[in-house]
């Protein structure tokens, strides 16, 4: 695997449910994003984190819980969540401290909520 | 916090020609100018970046400006193919740190045969 890798690549699920959004980096990166892309709307972050800790939630509802357990994983958990939360959530890495600032991200998550 | 307006939101050209997208940000702290390209049902892939110190950057087809006094960039495609066509976005962020992008709407450029 290369990249950002992201699974599953659909998903939908009832308002009732419980699941989770899986991301793995292969780049050596210590810095993993969470993005929301809803239509009509631009890409807008979620959740930062930096050397496996948080440093940004940006005012996103308790309904999403992200998770960081090593710097090459990092998971997204929903519940009770609504129909307006269906959208395509990225991932994106970065390596902080360094010399370069790109952000590379994954294929994404079609989420559908019923 | 970090605004970014992109135009045109679609941007039609005969192949061949060339094609500019325009993008103006609010916050001066902010560094950092990446563009993506996003396909349908894949990621945004980044196809060029330009940093504040800098203000044109080329990379065979495609380049980008920056005018940072005015706080605004464009990404210009040259001589463009079928396969330009897609979604492109622009971002803006101080850099450097963990630091989110905040992303312009997107263009969506059509290229002509």
């Amino acid at each position: 695997e290369t990249g950002v890798t992201q699974t599953p690549r659909h998903l939908v699920m009832g308002m009732t449910n419980k699941k989770s959004l899986k991301c793995e980096q292969h780049l050596g990166h210590n810095a993993m994003y969470w993005y929301k892309q809803s239509a009509k709307k631009p890409l807008e972050l979620m959740f930062v984190y930096s050397l496996e800790e948080r440093v940004e939630n940006n005012s996103v509802p308790s309904r999403f819980s992200p998770e960081c357990p090593n710097s090459s994983h990092l998971f997204l958990h929903l519940h009770t969540l609504q129909p307006e939360d269906s959208a395509l959530y990225l991932c994106a890495s970065s390596q902080v401290g360094g010399a370069t600032y790109e952000q590379y991200f994954g294929p994404g998550t079609r989420l559908t909520v019923t | 916090g970090e605004n970014v307006e992109q135009h045109p939101s679609t941007l039609s050209v005969q192949e061949g020609d060339s094609a500019v997208i325009k993008c103006t940000y609010s916050d001066s702290a902010s560094n950092y100018f990446p563009w993506y390209k996003q396909e349908l049902g894949k990621g945004p892939q980044l196809i060029i970046d330009i940093r504040s110190n800098v203000g044109e950057k080329k990379d065979q087809r495609i380049a980008v400006t920056l005018n940072k006094t005015a706080k605004h960039f464009s990404l210009h495609i040259t001589e463009t193919q079928p396969e330009d066509s897609a979604v492109y976005f622009c971002a803006a962020t101080p850099g450097g740190g963990a630091d989110g992008l905040t992303f312009g709407k997107g263009t969506h450029l059509i290229i002509q045969p």
